[in-house]
């Protein structure tokens, strides 16, 4: 069975540096799809950043970029130049057309943003 | 583009109490699933469907039953309200190619 692992619950980062959030994952599948999810206290699940398994470049969504280590089974989130607006919740996610696209979520890292 | 509507956003029932729990998707995706959060736990889910009249349990399915009579709706029941199933519901649709998208949640309480 699949599972994807968020080893650090909480996190901290000043205003303007930059933060990696951590994820591993576990499949036995080739092909897949990881994601990272956004929560803030208003609880919506906002998509920040998503990749694809067949794909070698790593996604690239303006302050948000992945580190995706596919033999490593790796997905690594990183914020560049943290805003107070990115404290939040940060899911990592996965799913793959043979688990009939359910998702598989971690536990979740809280993200602190220091002034 | 309403997306996914999840109603009601808060709810308190007594144990032995049933409810509904309302999904509808306007974006005519085939997905649809139901997902508790519990804290330090992540999202887990409940149920899913791959399409009208096709349902299928998840990691956590028992207290909760579902039915798919249309593409855009996927309501959660809880059978008979225990103070376990105190949590966070959200519910989420897709299709083939995007990633899913949720409903704002429903924060229930069990007394």
């Amino acid at each position: 069975a699949q599972t994807v692992t968020q080893s650090q619950p909480e996190m901290s980062v000043q205003e303007a540096e930059t933060v990696t959030l951590s994820c591993t994952y576990d499949t036995s599948e080739s092909d897949y799809y990881l994601f990272w999810y956004k929560q803030p206290p208003s609880r919506q699940m906002i998509l920040v950043i998503r990749q694809e398994a067949y794909k070698q470049q790593n996604a690239t969504e303006n302050r948000f970029s992945v580190n995706f280590q596919k033999a490593a089974k790796s997905f690594s989130l990183k914020i560049s130049d943290s805003q107070l607006g990115d404290a939040a919740m940060y899911f990592c996610a996965y799913t793959s057309p043979s688990g009939t696209y359910k998702y598989i979520f971690g536990t979740g890292t809280r993200l602190k943003v220091l002034a | 583009n309403a997306g996914v509507t999840q109603t009601p956003k808060f709810q308190v029932l007594k144990t032995g109490q049933s409810m509904t729990l309302q999904c509808a998707q306007d974006m005519n995706h085939e997905y649809m699933s139901w997902y508790r959060q519990d804290p330090g736990m992540g999202l887990r889910l409940i149920h899913y469907s791959v399409g009208a009249g096709i349902t299928d349990q998840g990691e956590v399915p028992n207290g909760y039953n579902v039915s798919r009579s249309t593409t855009e709706d996927f309501p959660l029941r809880l059978l008979s309200a225990a103070p376990s199933q105190t949590s966070v519901y959200f519910c989420a649709s897709r299709t083939v190619n995007t990633e899913a998208f949720f409903g704002q949640g429903t924060r229930l309480t069990v007394v």
